[in-house]
């Protein structure tokens, strides 16, 4: 399974932008990018995915690097509600087409109000 | 629709018992994973279906770990006996075919304690 490495922690100050790295130096042609986020007492929830080119959705932004070794995940502005852990995932395909996500430990964002 | 539904939500039983968990996917998914979440090993992988048939079960700790999928609306996780390491968060998700979606949807988990 390809790996992927965040930082244990970060802070942010409330309304400021947040940007979150990820390495994926074993990253193949196939693999997605996915992150997702655990809000406390929650399950994970989808936040953003890319393979190549950066993706912007109403949650978030995702820069890719050119050869796709890193990305960084782009909050425009934190609210004390973003602060969750966040999960950077290589989509790991079968042959059958269907897929799994190996979640890693994350970087745990928090929020200074 | 609700959602991914999981139940019990939380789960309270001596060392030797035999656990259930429950889990209803999102209808028309054809996608399930199970997996477990501790302090010390994080969310961990357990095993996942597709289209009711079990694709990989490389996660599941050892024969005392089960999981079916009668039917394209439930599934099962059955852990016989019970101990008290099995005590974690179990997350049920779900997701939809390739093409037409790339999330997956989480349940809001069964906190499961084994006295």
């Amino acid at each position: 399974d390809a790996k992927t490495t965040q930082p244990n922690s970060m802070e942010s100050n409330e309304e400021e932008p947040v940007h979150l790295p990820c390495n994926h130096s074993t990253i193949s042609g196939t693999d997605y990018i996915h992150w997702y986020r655990q809000l406390p007492s929650q399950g994970p929830e989808y936040v953003i995915h890319g393979l190549t080119s950066n993706v912007n959705n109403r949650m978030a932004s995702l820069a890719i690097a050119e050869d796709r070794k890193s990305s960084t995940l782009i909050l425009h502005r934190a609210t004390l509600r973003d602060a969750a852990v966040y999960y950077c995932i290589l989509r790991d395909w079968a042959m059958d087409s269907s897929y799994k996500l190996i979640f890693g430990s994350g970087t745990r964002l928090l929020v200074r109000p | 629709d609700a959602g991914v539904i999981q139940s019990p939500r939380h789960e309270v039983t001596e060392m030797g018992q035999e656990v259930t968990l429950r889990c209803k996917p999102i209808s028309g998914h054809n996608s399930l994973f199970w997996y477990r979440q501790t302090m010390m090993r994080g969310l961990e992988l357990l095993i996942y279906f597709n289209n009711n048939v079990p694709i990989d079960d490389s996660g599941m700790p050892e024969d005392r770990f089960s999981a079916k999928m009668p039917n394209a609306s439930f599934s099962t996780l059955k852990i016989q006996p019970s101990e008290p390491r099995d005590s974690a968060v179990y997350f049920c998700a779900s997701s939809s075919p390739p093409g037409r979606g790339n999330e997956q949807f989480f349940g809001p988990g069964t906190r499961l304690t084994v006295l």
